[in-house]
């Protein structure tokens, strides 16, 4: 199947710092998505991303869809300690399926 | 709240035992898929439904089976229990092509198994 390189794999920051991760792929997609998910809880949708170039923010978090629709990128500004779990990439191919990265584990410090 | 419905909510039950999950879409959604996810581990694509046809197929094995009924809801029924079969199954759904939400995967909060 299709992979997704998401990176960094963990972050360990201090709040009020600001967070950036990637997701790399080989594949050209429609669609990139950004979840979160808390602990033993579902992914919940953060971003949707639909245009090659596109910047979409929601609050503190911004998203863009890459050029080249091989990537995106999801950067977090003055982070907060709610803002701890883990962020997974997903992007969308013609057809419906849908492939996730392998996900950030986000730790802030207060 | 997503709108995406998933019973039940914790399931503990033995080696060699059958499971029946049971997943609503959100109203309207078509498209279901199914997705594991063990311990720290990421989200692993099992099966997608579109309106009652089977559409896709990931890493599912074969003591695994699913189906999308008439009226949209889905189940994953998971037979012959092993112990590495514990893990959180998530069901999500996508809209109809074409509708507002066709590119977005939305999730339940999640069954979680435990074989002992």
């Amino acid at each position: 199947g299709q992979q997704l390189n998401q990176s960094p794999q963990s972050m360990f920051i201090q709040e009020g710092e600001d967070v950036s991760m990637n997701c790399t792929s080989s594949s050209i997609f429609n669609t990139w998505l950004w979840y979160k998910q808390d602990p033993g809880e579902g992914p919940v949708l953060l971003i949707a991303l639909y245009k090659a170039g596109e910047l979409t923010s929601n609050g503190r978090l911004t998203a863009q869809f890459g050029i080249t629709r091989k990537d995106s990128f999801l950067n977090i500004s003055a982070s907060i300690p709610s803002d701890v779990g883990i962020y997974f990439c997903a992007g969308q191919l013609p057809g419906n399926q849908f492939y996730f990265g392998t996900g950030t584990s986000l730790t802030v410090i207060p | 709240d997503s709108g995406v419905t998933q019973t039940p909510k914790h399931l503990i039950t033995a080696t060699g035992q059958r499971v029946t999950l049971r997943c609503s879409p959100r109203s309207g959604d078509l498209s279901v898929y199914w997705y594991q996810q063990s311990l720290d581990q990421g989200l692993q694509f099992l099966i997608q439904y579109y309106n009652g046809e089977e559409r896709a197929k990931g890493n599912i094995l074969e003591r695994f089976s699913a189906q999308q009924f008439p009226d949209l809801h889905s189940e994953l029924n998971l037979s012959s229990l092993e112990l590495g079969d514990s893990a959180l199954y998530f069901c999500a759904s996508s809209g109809a092509p074409g509708t507002s939400g066709t590119g977005e995967l939305f999730f339940g909060e999640g069954s979680r198994l435990t074989v002992l």
